[in-house]
């Protein structure tokens, strides 16, 4: 329950393309979805994130969206270009005591020139 | 610059040593948490303190310990290292006690260990 899914495990597409990674989720005190962008060597990083009283949240180039129902959430990237090619995790976080933050499992983007 | 500081960037020991890696959250942040990242494969959380006190534990291995000091920086421990035990380590922050919307979770540039 405590478990977040990732798919695909990577992902190829061309310059211009529109990826989209998809996480889900079963533990519905989860409350806060943040999506982290990682280059190689690097930290990852803070992309953008959703309560889940909101179903589609943008920022730039980057969307979410998110199906409480469902319990699943979306990240789509627009007008990808060849600097998007990271690996990118979805997580999410819960009031529990204990272990109260998740990170899916990561999907390797690499955008095409 | 997430203002998560780890040092030192990388690290080359020999196995059945024993490393400190450090952490100095942003400023203002009271939780810390330790992943382990091994080459191409996902974040494992270690241990998360808050305000000096253990919060939550995950998959860490008895021969890995951490504090918290009252300054708020952070410590790992890795003893009788394995050639198993090379990877990433990141040290991640936020203000409360889990991260959310007011509360983001900020990550370090990580420090590498290599095990020879």
């Amino acid at each position: 329950q405590q478990q977040v899914k990732q798919s695909p495990q990577s992902l190829i597409v061309q310059k211009g393309g529109i990826p989209i990674i998809n996480c889900a989720y079963e533990n519905t005190a989860f409350d806060y979805f943040p999506w982290y962008q990682q280059f190689p060597g690097k930290g990852p990083a803070l992309l953008i994130a959703i309560r889940p009283d909101v179903s589609e949240k943008k920022e730039g180039r980057f969307t979410i969206s998110f199906n409480k129902s469902a319990k699943q959430f979306s990240l789509h990237i627009m007008d990808s270009q060849p600097g998007d090619s990271a690996t990118y995790f979805c997580a999410a976080s819960n009031p529990n005591y204990g272990q109260n933050f998740v990170f899916g499992p990561g999907t390797r983007l690499s955008v095409l020139p | 610059d997430s203002g998560v500081t780890q040092t030192p960037k990388h690290l080359i020991t020999a196995t059945g040593q024993r490393v400190t890696l450090r952490c100095s959250p942003r400023s203002g942040d009271l939780s810390v948490y330790w992943y382990q990242q091994s080459l191409d494969q996902g974040l494992q959380f270690l241990i998360q303190y808050y305000n000096g006190e253990e919060r939550a534990k995950g998959n860490i291995l008895e021969r890995f310990s951490a504090q918290q000091f009252p300054d708020l920086h952070s410590e790992l421990n890795l003893s009788s290292l394995e050639l198993g035990d090379s990877a990433l380590y990141f040290c991640a922050s936020s203000v409360g006690v889990r991260p959310g919307v007011g509360s983001p979770l900020h990550f370090g540039n990580g420090t590498r260990l290599t095990v020879t």
